[in-house]
This record gives C-alpha cells, structure tokens and sequence, in this order.
C-alpha cells in the first residue's frame, strides 16, 4: 500500500548530539512537511517542501534543518537536540492538487537524555 | 487571520452513547475543513473533510460533520462509540495556495470512551 513511513519510530539521543529522523513516502507527493507535536498539544509546522522549494516556518529554531534529496524522502536533522526538543516529529505528504488532504506517517518519538 | 477552536479538550463519554466534538473557525474565505484522529503513539489519520458541496459529510469509523457557512462551525458527530473510538480528534482548516499550502490547527479534543 502506498503510505508514508518514518524511521525510527523510536529514537533516544543525549544532550547536544546530532540526531536525523527520516520519512519516505511511497505516494509520489509533491509536498512534504515535518511536525513537531508534544504532549497534548496540536502538531506545530516546523518546515515543508514543495518539490525541492524549502518552506521555513519564522519560528522555526536553526538548530532544525531538512534535507529532501528526492521526491521520496525527506530528512529532518536536529543539530544540537536540547530537553525541550523530546516531543513526537510527524512527517506528512500531499499532492499538490488534493485539497490539502495530508498524509501522515506514525511519527518518531524522540527522547533527549 | 484564519483559527481553528475546538470548544472542549476533553469529552468522556460512556460507550454506545452520542458525542459530539465542536469546532469554530474563522476565516474570510472559502475554506476546507478537516477532522483528524490520533491514537496513542501514532500519527494523524484523516477522517473526514469537507471541501465544497454537500454540507453533511460522512467519514470513516461512523463519523460525520456537518459544515455550517453562518455558525462557522464543522462539529464532528457519531451516533454510537466504542472504546476503541478513545483518541485525541482535531480540526483543522486550510490556508494557502500553490505552493505555500498550510493547515491551522484547533487544540484538539480528548475523547474518553468509557465502559
């Protein structure tokens, strides 16, 4: 079935080490995005793609960068992860034409020790 | 501005009874509206959307919506639920065009289903 996948859905990192989560999707979409989401909250735009255009949100912290190397996959790289960091990174998928009906991968839980 | 207010954050409610999630947007425009479920630990799945036409939309799981222009309200509805209907529901409404495609968020509504 054609679907968006994240790996790992579980990811622990310490304190100021890089860490990188992936997403593929299988879907052929032309846009991507990565949410951050904590506990008991809404998800949080972090960034999208539209094709290889990168969309940062404002409020976005450079400590956040993507990369989308193909239309398929998408990464999101925490440079220097921090505790206030550990939240849920969703990443999702739409096809330009669709409405904004995004696709939504299980999501990595990320843990900062 | 566009917003998305989900009236309750939490709705317990005991199985086989009706629910009713609200939610009021605000916008100056035509818009599409949304009603996402999440399950522990997993992501967002759509259940239901509304996009232009019919005012009553029907979803997955028995859900429904129905999208009203004067109130600016998309409450989400199921007749009967299930445990298994236990998740956290959100709202959501488009913004954007091209290439600059967002969704606005509410702050989601607990729904406990109990025994």
């Amino acid at each position: 079935d054609a679907m968006v996948i994240q790996n790992p859905r579980y990811q622990v990192t310490q304190f100021g080490k890089p860490v990188t989560l992936s997403c593929s999707q299988t879907l052929n979409h032309n846009v991507m995005y990565w949410y951050q989401q904590k506990s008991s909250q809404a998800p949080k735009l972090l960034f999208h793609y539209y094709d290889k255009d990168f969309n940062n949100e404002a409020d976005t912290p450079d400590n956040f960068q993507s990369r989308r190397p193909n239309t398929s996959f998408c990464f999101l790289d925490i440079r220097s992860p921090g505790l206030g960091d550990a939240a849920m990174y969703l990443c999702a998928s739409l096809l330009r034409a669709a409405y904004n009906e995004q696709f939504f991968g299980p999501g990595t839980r990320l843990t900062v020790l | 501005a566009q917003s998305v207010t989900q009236l309750d954050s939490q709705v317990p409610v005991f199985e086989e009874a009706p629910v009713e999630l609200r939610c009021n947007y605000s916008s100056s425009v035509s818009v599409y509206l949304f009603w996402y479920v999440q399950y522990p630990n997993q992501g967002l799945q759509l259940l239901l959307k509304y996009l232009s036409g019919s005012t009553l939309v029907k979803g997955i799981n028995g859900f429904e919506a129905e999208f009203n222009k004067s109130q600016t309200s998309f409450h989400l509805r199921k007749p009967s639920v299930h445990i298994s209907d236990t998740a956290e529901y959100f709202c959501a409404v488009s913004k954007g065009a091209g290439n600059n495609r967002k969704l606005i968020w509410g702050l989601g509504t607990s729904l406990a289903v109990n025994p």
